[in-house]
């Protein structure tokens, strides 16, 4: 079955960076977009941007330019979210979500990961 | 950005009961060459990632229960749902995927009365 396995939890002290893992399995992996998105204490769901796996383009949220970057490992289908500059705010929860295929930049999340939480504290 | 209004924030019903959760999209969000309209509905429940439940704002994910509905047109959404049951408890938002960044509502937290 579709599935995308995420890395586990991450405590980091403010001013440093994180990187986050998603490996997908059950699909072939270059043939859709990968999203993320993130969920602090108490609060809605932001998204951060998206990938495809096939070429490795990205477009990013405003708000995470130039601190994020998302890259792909196509031998091991697996995606990476790294944010850089880490503060309090960041702690959250990260997840990857399975987007459209690759003629469908436009689309729902339809597989998502279970969830990677990322502490930011001193 | 497109900006999503959900409303209630949040939302007591009887078990068996209806529940109406409605989402406003600050612009259209209907790509008008295929007459669909780019609106996900999707529940999170705590520790657990969201679950899609609708897509192109009225067809219901393989699995979802009949007792989920999407509807609308222009920028005014809805989900229902026909008959709540306990493990319905959860929060509902709507999101945007018409456009990036894509955009979320704050969230609906629908509980039992």
């Amino acid at each position: 079955q579709v599935q995308l396995v995420q890395s586990g939890a991450e405590v980091k002290e403010p001013g440093a960076s994180v990187k986050v893992s998603c490996k997908a399995s059950g699909y072939t992996f270059i043939r859709h977009y990968i999203d993320w998105v993130r969920q602090a204490p108490g609060q809605g769901l932001e998204w951060m941007g998206i990938i495809n796996p096939s070429g490795g383009s990205t477009t990013y949220a405003e708000k995470f330019q130039g601190r994020v970057t998302m890259t792909r490992d196509t031998s091991t289908s697996t995606v990476y979210m790294e944010l850089n500059s880490l503060r309090s705010e960041d702690t959250a929860v990260y997840y990857c979500a399975r987007g459209g295929s690759y003629r469908d930049f436009y689309y729902y999340m339809d597989v998502w990961g279970k969830g990677t939480t990322v502490t930011v504290s001193s | 950005d497109i900006v999503m209004t959900q409303s209630p924030d949040s939302l007591a019903v009887s078990l068996g009961e209806r529940a109406t959760i409605n989402c406003k999209s600050s612009q259209s969000i209907l790509y008008s060459s295929e007459n669909k309209h780019y609106l996900a509905w999707y529940q999170k429940k705590p520790g657990q990632p969201p679950k899609i439940l609708i897509y192109w704002a009225s067809t219901r994910e393989s699995g979802v229960p009949d007792r989920f509905s999407g509807s609308g047109s222009g920028t005014d959404f809805t989900l229902t749902i026909s008959s709540l049951q306990a493990e319905d408890v959860a929060v509902y938002y709507c999101q945007q995927y018409y456009s990036t960044p894509r955009t979320f509502g704050r969230g609906t937290k629908l509980e039992i009365k």
